[in-house]
């Protein structure tokens, strides 16, 4: 069975204090791994996809990784506007029509200003 | 480009009263789209996969009598909430896979169901 693990579970950084969330996965052949953000009473909004060990992505304030075990989604000199939940999913192989995602719990990410 | 929408963004029904939601892809044509529902303070769980023509796939414990899927177009699945009760009050998602990146999931923007 697919599994997603996200950590930590909730995180607060003073703006400006760089940091990184983990993804650690365990699946039967990764089609691509996810990065959402997700705002309270919203959907989440797509920032990154990955898709072999190695890559990486780059937007804004922040950088993904992955390897082959897990990714990181690293924030750099945040703002409070970056305030979100964050949530890493898995795509794995399957039936065209059925690539559906495994999501992890997300981390509850606040900065403080 | 690739908006998802969805309709009503939120709903109070009485308890034994139907809902239906509506997700349209409003920019692109969607091979897929994808129902799910969401906690409070909870990640996202798939209720089941549907294809344009095609009967749902609902994943293992979702009732597909009582969430009824319908995918009638490329832009539009409907998910009916069939003898709503209290217990399905939830935050229910929907996602659409275009047809040109099977990859890609596109998030609509939620619809909050509560049930009295």
């Amino acid at each position: 069975e697919d599994q997603v693990t996200q950590s930590p579970e909730a995180l607060r950084l003073q703006e400006g204090e760089s940091s990184s969330l983990n993804c650690s996965y365990t699946v039967s052949g990764l089609r691509g791994l996810f990065w959402y953000r997700q705002d309270p009473g919203k959907g989440p909004e797509f920032l990154f996809t990955l898709y072999s060990a190695g890559e990486e992505k780059e937007k804004e304030r922040l950088k993904a990784t992955l390897t082959k075990k897990e990714s990181f989604l690293h924030i750099t000199a945040p703002k409070p506007e970056d305030s979100a939940t964050y949530l890493c999913a898995v795509q794995t192989h399957g039936n065209f029509g059925n690539e559906k995602l495994t999501f992890g719990t997300g981390t509850r990410l606040t900065i403080i200003p | 480009g690739a908006v998802v929408s969805q309709h009503p963004s939120w709903v109070i029904c009485k308890s034994g009263t139907s809902v239906k939601i509506e997700c349209r892809s409003l920019d692109f044509q969607a091979t897929t789209m994808f129902w799910y529902r969401q906690f409070p303070k909870q990640s996202l769980m798939l209720m089941a996969t549907s294809n344009e023509g095609s009967k749902a796939t609902y994943e293992q414990g979702v009732e597909k009598d009582k969430f009824l899927i319908n995918h009638a177009s490329l832009t539009l699945s409907t998910l009916t909430v069939t003898s709503a009760h209290p217990e399905d009050s939830s935050f229910y998602i929907c996602s659409a896979t275009p047809l040109a990146d099977s990859y890609e999931q596109y998030f609509g923007p939620g619809t909050r169901l509560t049930v009295t």
